[in-house]
């Protein structure tokens, strides 16, 4: 059974630039959630994809987007970019919620 | 409301004994309580979790205490070794809509070092 991937390990992009982060689910999974981890800080909820649908979305701006594959891996896409979009992007995956998220090792993202 | 206030924001145990990581929320509405081990570079690992329906929950050295009425939950690592050294996260859960699928509200973290 693998496990939740994420490409790249690392990015630098400059500010106004576009990114787009991937995400493969774990085996089984079908739903996908991305949190956005600052340095020195917990995860905080971005959105959630569920059947290929957005299926919830926390306190982020609509230039952060999503998608999700008939095979259960995810995109995320942030357009004009931030400074303070520097972060760590984590993937996380699940069949049924109600017995954890497996977290991918995430994306760690800075931008210049 | 959504927040979970988490302490101390760093811990420093001598091998072989107790840590402790406190946790406070307001939101009834959580109604499950993960806590993570992240270690550098790598993702959070789920370590325990509990329900409000449950007073306290054990695997092997790891132990949560649950207090419904206080709205507190802590996690108490026994024996404490090295390898425990990492930042753990308590974390709750709200649904995101009536009956629907949920998120994860994380604290901020407790970085805890284990010295030899």
């Amino acid at each position: 059974e693998t496990g939740v991937t994420q490409s790249p390990t690392h990015l630098i992009k400059t500010r106004g630039q576009q990114v787009t982060l991937r995400c493969s689910s774990q085996s089984g999974h079908n739903t996908v959630s991305w949190y956005q981890q600052a340095l020195g800080q917990g995860p905080q909820f971005i959105f959630q994809y569920y059947r290929e649908e957005e299926n919830g979305r926390g306190n982020f701006p609509p230039r952060f987007s999503g998608l999700q594959f008939p095979n259960y891996s995810s995109e995320l896409n942030v357009n004009a970019l931030e400074l303070d979009d520097s972060a760590l992007y984590l993937c996380a995956s699940s069949l049924i919620w109600r017995g954890g998220y497996t977290f991918g090792s995430g994306t760690r993202l800075t931008v210049v | 409301q959504q927040q979970v206030k988490q302490s101390p924001q760093s811990l420093i145990v001598q091998k072989g004994g107790i840590s402790i990581i406190n946790c406070a929320y307001e939101n009834t509405a959580f109604d499950y309580f993960p806590w993570y081990q992240q270690f550098p570079g790598k993702g959070p690992a789920l370590l325990i979790a509990i329900r409000p329906d449950v007073s306290e929950k054990k695997e092997g050295r790891f132990t949560i205490s649950f207090n419904k009425s206080a709205k507190q939950f802590s996690l108490h690592i026994m024996d404490s070794q090295p390898g425990d050294s990492a930042t753990y996260f308590c974390a709750a859960s709200v649904q995101l809509w009536e009956g629907g699928s949920e998120k994860l509200v994380f604290g901020k973290g407790t970085k805890l070092t284990v010295n030899p």
